[in-house]
């Protein structure tokens, strides 16, 4: 039971960049959410998906991309990448609900030289 | 900001004390959780305790929640060196979206 996934899990990638940083959940878990954890700011919420197909704005949505074509997987693109989305990101995922117990990945580490 | 206040940022204790973390939040909330992240490494559900419950245990952990003050908290008893981690709280804004909304965590070190 792999549960739920992220890759890779250290990145480096350079300013202007497009990165896309993916999420697999094995559960079949409806909502699934990305957040990225940097010091002094705790974990905040970037996107997050009530289902396939439907995806809203969390707290710092500017830069990112997400999509949903398929419940399992929810990638999270960076279009142009800037230093200050160096950061750790993690992916979680609920069965329930959205404010309900959520399961988190491993994370990503994302340097953006 | 509607992020909740975690206290103390960070607290180090001898194996088989107690812990106990307080967090703090501005607005009416559905339910408030409990997490732990071991460094390095995602966050794990400890706990989930709602609006209309006071207090909830499971195993060495205790969690209580007072609506009125807004306020919970988490104790750990007898921890044990493995208890050492991040320790998050995170609440649910009552009737929007229902989303989580996370402290910025106590950095827990419990010394052998």
């Amino acid at each position: 039971d792999a549960g739920i996934t992220q890759s890779p899990r250290y990145k480096i990638t350079e300013t202007g960049r497009q990165v896309t940083l993916m999420c697999h959940q094995t559960w079949s878990h409806s909502y699934m959410f990305w957040y990225r954890q940097d010091l002094g700011h705790g974990l905040r919420l970037i996107y997050y998906s009530a289902a396939a197909d439907i995806t809203d704005k969390g707290e710092v949505p500017d830069g990112y991309v997400v999509s949903r074509s398929k419940t399992e997987n929810f990638p999270l693109t960076l279009e142009s990448a800037t230093r200050s989305q160096t950061s750790v990101y993690f992916c979680a995922s609920s069965e329930t609900g959205a404010g309900e117990t959520q399961y988190f990945g491993p994370g990503t580490r994302l340097l953006v030289l | 900001s509607q992020q909740g206040e975690e206290d103390p940022q960070a607290l180090s204790i001898q194996e088989g004390e107690n812990a106990t973390m307080n967090c703090s939040y501005k607005t009416s909330i559905n339910n408030l959780q409990w997490y732990r992240q071991n460094s390095g490494r995602g966050l794990v559900h400890l706990i989930l305790i709602r609006s209309n419950e006071r207090e909830k245990h499971s195993g060495r952990l205790r969690v209580t929640l007072d609506t009125s003050k807004k306020s919970s908290s988490l104790l750990i008893t007898a921890s044990r060196a493995a208890d050492t981690a991040s320790y998050f709280c995170a609440h649910m804004i009552y009737n929007q979206g229902g989303k989580l909304i996370f402290g910025q965590g106590t950095e827990l070190s419990v010394k052998p």
